[in-house]
């Protein structure tokens, strides 16, 4: 079974430009979350959505935003670009709730020059 | 103000002994806890988890223990192997219903096992 995909790996981008990164899960899974991982802050939840609606979302501006496609793959964006938005982004996958056995993604690695 | 804290940034045990790494949350509204292994480069991946009703949850290598009363959770690898060597998250749900829910997390302790 394919694993959690995530792209681009990597990406550098500048202070207010915006940005979006996608997720495909593996398949089967409805519930796609995305977090963000700093070393200052550690790992945070953003949101997650379950059948393409965001079901959940943690404290993060409203310049964080995602979305749910039919097949399930998410895609999230983040506009007006920070510095402090410079993180890992990972995304997981589970079958339907998130403490179903989660399946994380290598992650996207955001830099915000 | 951080919920879940894990304290120890970094941990070395032997080969073949104990590591139990700490965690311990402030809300007692949690109503589960779940631990993650993460590799450099690698996404994390979840371990195991307990539910705020039970004090113990076993799998294999791994066994957490929650104690309510001092909020606290332990994660026991037992022995412990170089291939174990990682940052390991702790992770607090509170559930709402119909899918609702909050998860934080801990900062991550670096667990190093020497050979």
């Amino acid at each position: 079974k394919a694993g959690v995909t995530q792209t681009p790996r990597y990406l550098i981008k500048t202070r207010g430009q915006q940005v979006t990164l996608s997720c495909s899960p593996i398949s089967g899974h409805r519930s796609v979350s995305w977090y963000q991982q700093t070393p200052g802050q550690g790992l945070q939840f953003l949101f997650e959505y379950f059948s393409e609606t965001q079901r959940n979302k943690g404290n993060f501006p409203g310049r964080f935003s995602g979305r749910q496609f039919s097949n399930s793959r998410s895609e999230m964006n983040v506009s007006t670009l920070e510095l402090g938005d410079s993180a890992l982004y990972l995304c997981a996958s589970s079958f339907r709730t998130p403490w179903d056995t989660q399946y994380f993604g290598p992650g996207t690695r955001l830099t915000v020059l | 103000d951080q919920q879940v804290k894990q304290n120890s940034p970094s941990l070395s045990v032997q080969e073949g002994r104990i590591s139990i790494l700490n965690c311990d949350y402030t809300n007692s509204m949690f109503d589960y806890f779940l631990w993650y292994k993460k590799y450099p480069a690698e996404g994390p991946t979840f371990l195991i988890s307990i539910s705020s009703i039970k004090d113990k949850n076993e799998d294999g290598r791994f066994t957490v223990f929650l104690n309510k009363s001092a909020k606290h959770l332990s994660l026991h690898i037992v022995p412990s192997q170089p291939g174990d060597s990682a940052v390991y998250f702790c992770a607090a749900m509170t559930y709402s219903g119909a899918g609702s829910y909050q998860l934080t997390f801990g900062k991550g302790t670096k667990l190093s096992v020497i050979p």
